[in-house]
């Protein structure tokens, strides 16, 4: 069955202090990761999708990385709006159809002032 | 921009009551999913269509059903909405291509009384 554990579940960052959020897996072929930003009260928003190992994106303070065990979500120099819960998601087997996703319970984080 | 839309963003429904939310996605994606998320418990898959007309289970489909008249419409039906019903309801769509990245909308919480 894959697996997808989130660590920490949750992180409080002083505006400025960067960090990582980790993200390992356990699956049968990986196709995809994704990771996404959910909003308290709102639709998680995607962010990034990752295909093999040795990956990185990068959008605006984030980064995301990928390796065959994990993947990893820097924040560089965080500011309070990217306060929010980080989910991360793989996508493994077959594409015969519709695939289905496995979520991980996601990191809440809080970037103070 | 990937739009999906949700039909409500609240709902209060009383136990008993036959239930629809509707999700409408304008990106022309074969796939459509329809999730429920509650703390602790992360994103939990209930159904999915990969066509008009064609459903399948997700983990968690007793007391729900779907319907998919239209590539661009997939409803969730609670046949008699039950307190345990309560949750946030999340739709999402993707390509049907070999890594499926998932667009969500944002959300209907429902709350049954």
């Amino acid at each position: 069955e894959d697996q997808v554990t989130q660590s920490p579940e949750a992180l409080r960052l002083q505006e400025g202090e960067s960090s990582s959020l980790n993200c390992s897996y356990t699956v049968s072929g990986l196709r995809g990761l994704f990771w996404y930003r959910q909003d308290p009260g709102k639709g998680p928003e995607f962010l990034f999708t990752l295909y093999s190992a040795g990956e990185e994106k990068e959008k605006e303070r984030l980064k995301a990385t990928l390796t065959k065990k994990e993947s990893f979500l820097h924040i560089t120099a965080p500011k309070p709006e990217d306060s929010a819960t980080y989910l991360c998601a793989v996508q493994a087997g077959s594409t015969g159809t519709a695939s289905k996703l496995t979520f991980g319970t996601g990191t809440r984080l809080q970037v103070t002032l | 921009d990937v739009k999906v839309t949700q039909s409500s963003r609240y709902l209060v429904k009383r136990t008993g009551e036959k239930v629809f939310l509707e999700c409408v996605q304008d990106m022309d994606h074969e796939n459509m999913f329809w999730y429920r998320q509650d703390p602790g418990l992360g994103l939990r898959l209930i159904y999915f269509s990969y066509d008009v007309k064609m459903k399948e289970k997700g983990d968690i489909p007793e007391g729900y059903s779907v319907s998919r008249e239209k590539k661009e419409r997939f409803s969730l039906i609670l046949e008699s909405a039950s307190t345990n019903q309560t949750s946030m309801y999340l739709c999402a769509s993707s390509f049907f291509t070999e890594v499926q990245t998932q667009y969500f909308g944002p959300g209907t919480r429902l709350l049954v009384l």
